[in-house]
C-alpha cells in the first residue's frame, strides 16, 4: 500500500506569506493527524481529524493556522501569515480504527523555512 | 502535564554489542508506550508498542520493557549492526474522551560503530 505522502517536502517563505501544505493518508484510513517538530525540541501534536471532523485542535499554536480535511481524504494546513517561529518539520500521519494500540504511519515532513 | 524524557541525545554502541535506550515518564502511567525509528530527512517509524500491564515485549532483535514503579520504559537492540544508526523516538499514546494523541520525547540518536 502507498504510505503518507506530503507535499511540497520544503518549503521556504517570507514572514507575512501564506503557505499550504497537503497531507494524503494512506488510502482508507479515518484518522489523520498534523504535528510539528522545531528546531531542538521534541514532536508536538497539532491536531487530529476522524474522517472530516476535528476531534482535537488543541494542540495548535494560534488562528494564523487552518487545518481542514474536506471529504474525509486529503488534508490541508494552511499557515496565514506565516511568522519566523513557525519554521520547522511538518508531519502528518494517518492510522486505521483500532485506538492507540494501533501504530501511525508518518508521511516524511514538509521543512517549513520561514524568512 | 505528562513529559517523556529521553536522557540520552546520542548513543555510540560498537557492532554487535547491545544498545539500550532509556525512555522516562513524569506523572500518569501511559496506557501504551510507543517506540519509532526515525532516519534523517524521514518521518517516524512505528517500531513496539507496550502496553502498561506487559513488562515486555520483542520483535527480532527488540525488546522494550516497562517498569510503572521506575516510571521507565527500557529500549534494547540486540546484536547490533550499523544499519541501526537512526534517532529512536519514545512517544506516550494518550486517550481523552476520543481525544487521542502522542507525547514524544526528544529522542535518542544511536551510532552503531562498526
Amino acid at each position: 500500500e502507498a504510505g503518507v505522502t506530503q507535499f511540497p517536502s520544503h518549503s521556504v517563505i517570507e514572514k507575512g506569506q501564506t503557505v499550504t501544505l497537503r497531507c494524503d493518508p494512506i488510502s482508507g484510513h479515518d484518522n489523520l493527524y498534523w504535528y510539528r517538530r522545531v528546531m531542538g525540541k521534541e514532536i508536538k501534536f497539532l491536531l487530529h481529524f476522524v474522517k472530516e471532523s476535528k476531534q482535537d485542535e488543541s494542540g495548535m499554536p494560534n488562528n494564523r493556522f487552518l487545518a481542514e480535511r474536506t471529504g474525509g481524504t486529503y488534508s490541508t494546513l494552511k499557515v496565514q501569515p506565516a511568522e519566523l517561529e513557525d519554521s520547522g518539520v511538518y508531519f502528518c500521519a494517518s492510522r486505521s480504527s483500532g485506538g492507540l494500540n494501533s501504530p501511525l504511519h508518518f508521511g516524511n515532513g514538509t521543512r517549513l523555512t520561514v524568512t | 502535564s505528562q513529559k517523556i524524557e529521553q536522557n540520552s541525545e546520542a548513543l555510540n554502541i560498537q557492532e554487535g554489542k547491545t544498545a539500550t535506550l532509556t525512555c522516562n515518564y513524569t506523572n500518569y502511567s501511559p496506557a501504551y508506550l510507543q517506540w519509532y525509528r526515525q532516519d534523517p530527512g524521514r518521518g517516524p517509524v512505528f517500531l513496539l508498542l507496550i502496553r502498561e500491564n506487559e513488562k515486555e515485549k520483542r520483535k527480532e532483535r527488540l525488546k522494550v520493557t516497562f517498569d510503572t514503579t521506575l516510571k521507565q520504559s527500557l529500549f534494547h537492540i540486540t546484536a547490533s549492526q550499523p544499519a541501526d544508526s537512526a534517532t529512536y523516538l519514545c512517544a506516550d499514546a494518550q486517550s481523552n474522551f476520543g481525544n487521542e494523541k502522542l507525547t514524544f520525547g526528544t529522542g535518542t540518536r544511536l551510532t552503531i560503530i562498526p
